[in-house]
């Protein structure tokens, strides 16, 4: 149980696009998704908290309108990176928490590989 | 200062030792602890919760010290499959989802 997928696995995109990443809880109701970003060599860094149907809770020094989430049910959030840059590549990491699992434990998808080119 | 500190490591180990790592965290409020336990590139995978009595699972045992605002991990018979990034993460709530925060993990490499 307690299964977390993530779409696409792996994204090259070009300077100027947006990238759409999905998360999704497979086997629970996530009332509570995070997002994660990874650089090489570092720990990985909270952007944002969303809770179903209400709007995300921003890290400090994460731009919102450059990063928008959406959490529209229980089961499904997205990030979308609008306009991308090359400083934008990294690994992008959700995690949900909610109704069937432990609450205070978080499961994590396996990540999206951004490559802004 | 860092919220949570580990010591990047690598440690590279033969089969079969007992290693120990160490994390130390500033925040004298947090509540939950973990391991966490990371693949080159991959997502982290839950390892472990960490109990203020200490607790065990298999071959590895958790220790930690609020007072000192220190946790470890203890490795017995070290596996080649145990070679990884080992993540430290504290969180401030009990019972409820709560932001984590990650140490930048220590890297363990087991030998033949």
């Amino acid at each position: 149980g307690a299964v977390v997928s993530q779409h696409p696995s792996r994204v090259i995109c070009k300077s100027g696009t947006s990238v759409k990443i999905e998360c999704r809880s497979l086997d629970f109701q996530a009332t509570t998704m995070f997002w994660y970003r990874q650089f090489p060599k570092q720990s990985l860094m909270l952007m944002a908290t969303s809770n179903e149907g209400s709007k995300a809770t921003y890290e400090q020094g994460v731009e919102k309108d450059k990063f928008l989430i959406n959490h529209a049910s229980l089961t499904l959030s997205t990030l979308t990176v609008t306009s991308a840059h090359p400083e934008d590549s990294s690994f992008y990491i959700c995690s949900a928490s909610g109704s069937g699992v432990t609450g205070y434990e978080q499961y994590f998808g396996p990540g999206t590989r951004l490559t802004v080119t | 200062r860092k919220e949570v500190e580990q010591d990047p490591g690598p440690f590279n180990v033969p089969e079969g030792a007992t290693v120990a790592f160490n994390c130390t965290y500033s925040n004298s409020a947090s509540q939950s602890f973990f391991w966490y336990r990371q693949d080159c590139r991959k997502e982290p995978k839950l390892l472990m919760s960490v109990y203020s009595s200490g607790n065990e699972d298999g071959r590895f045992t958790a220790q930690l010290n609020r007072a000192s605002q220190y946790i470890s991990l203890l490795i017995r018979d070290s596996k080649l499959s145990d070679s990884a990034t080992y993540l430290c993460v504290v969180s401030g709530n009990t019972g409820t989802a709560s932001k984590l925060t990650f140490g930048t993990g220590t890297r363990l490499q087991v030998t033949l």
